[in-house]
Formats: C-alpha cells, structure tokens, sequence
C-alpha cells in the first residue's frame, strides 16, 4: 500500500513564498492531493494532480510532481496569515481511499 | 448543500460506555468515507460505503466498531465499550461515484476518560 511522508514544519514571512514537500511509495496512485486543515476542523481539498502531469496551477497556489523521484511539492506564492495551518499530501488508493501523511505545520509570520 | 455535517462535534464519554455518531453527506454523493484521526497524524482509513453497501473495512475497525448506512444516505459509526485509545477525531467524507474530488465534514471529536 501506499506511504506518503511530509516534513513536519515550516515558517516563513507573510509575503514569501512557502513550499511544502511530500514524498509517496506508491507509482500506481492515479492522483495526488493537498488538503488543509485549520485547528480544531475537518479536512478542506486545496488541489490535486493527475500523475501524468508534471504540474498544475490554481491561483496562488502550484503543485509540482515528479513522478520519477515520487516527489510532490505544494508551493503557495504570497503566503498570508490565513495561510497557517496544517497541510496534508494524500495518494488515492485503489476503491477510492486516501492514504494520507503526518502533515506539515505552517507558521505565518506577520 | 451546505456540505458534510458530522453530529455531534464533540463528544466526551466513560471508558466502557458506547457511542455512536452520524454523518450525513452530501445529498447526490453515494459514496461515503469513514476515517481516524489521532494527535499529530493524518487521518487513517477506517471503512467506506456505495450507496448502502459497505465495501471494505480496515483492519483498524475492530470488532466493537461498527458502521451502517441503512438507507444509502446519512452513515453511522458505533463504537461499543469504548477504550482510552479510541480518543481520535472522526472524519466522515463523500464522494460522487469515481470523482476524485472527496469532501469531509468537520468531524466529531471523541474523548474517552
């Protein structure tokens, strides 16, 4: 099955760019998703990716995937307050499951 | 639609005792996602539903889990006789047939003492 792992934390400036890692195991995975989760709340879907694409872009944010080195990033351009919380990379699993990592924890410095 | 609702949000209980929670999904999404979400980790896969059938079940549901959707709408998950390690947050989603776009409800916080 699949193992997705993130790092834990990230801080940056309000106004920098902030760019969140995730590594999967499992090339099979059709798609490859982002969610926030603010504290105390569900799961909000940010974006997501085909896995044969190489890239997708929604406002400020843009996913990055490199299927040969099983690596997907989430940048988001302008980070704001409102950004911090807590971001989670997820693969599809066959039936529709979503195999979720630990989450990285974003801190927004004003 | 105002989305995935979970009731209720938060819920405290004795160890021992049992406790069930709801989840009602969006109304035309005939998939429906149980998860587990422990203190520092991501949301774990617990059981899912097509329309009232459920389809599969994780090893994490153990037997004092139990999930129904009776009439292919809203879902139930019961926990019975309820341990100390059972304190997680309970994640209810929904989906449209093959969508890939998934949906989770704010999710009911359960608390065992």
């Amino acid at each position: 099955g699949e193992d997705v792992e993130q790092s834990l934390f990230l801080s940056v400036r309000e106004g920098d760019s902030s760019v969140i890692n995730c590594t999967y195991t499992d090339s099979s995975s059709t798609y490859l998703y982002w969610y926030k989760q603010e504290p105390g709340a569900g799961l909000q879907l940010l974006t997501y990716i085909f896995s044969n694409m190489d890239m997708k872009q929604d406002q400020r944010l843009t996913v990055l995937l490199n299927k040969k080195d099983k690596h997907l990033s989430l940048r988001i351009a302008d980070t704001q307050t409102g950004d911090s919380a807590i971001y989670f990379c997820a693969g599809l699993e066959y039936g529709n499951k979503l195999v979720f990592g630990a989450g990285t924890i974003l801190r927004v410095k004003s | 639609d105002t989305g995935v609702s979970q009731d209720p949000r938060h819920k405290i209980t004795k160890r021992g005792q049992n406790v069930t929670f709801r989840c009602d999904p969006i109304s035309e999404h005939n998939r429906l996602y149980w998860y587990r979400q422990t203190l520092g980790q991501g949301p774990e896969f617990l059981t899912y539903f097509q329309n009232e059938a459920q389809l599969e079940k994780s090893r994490l549901l153990s037997d004092r889990f139990s999930a129904e959707r009776p009439k292919g709408s809203f879902s139930t998950l019961e926990i019975q006789r309820t341990e100390q390690g059972d304190s997680a947050m309970y994640l209810c989603a929904s989906s449209l047939g093959e969508s890939t776009e998934a949906f989770f409800g704010q999710g009911t916080r359960l608390t065992v003492v």
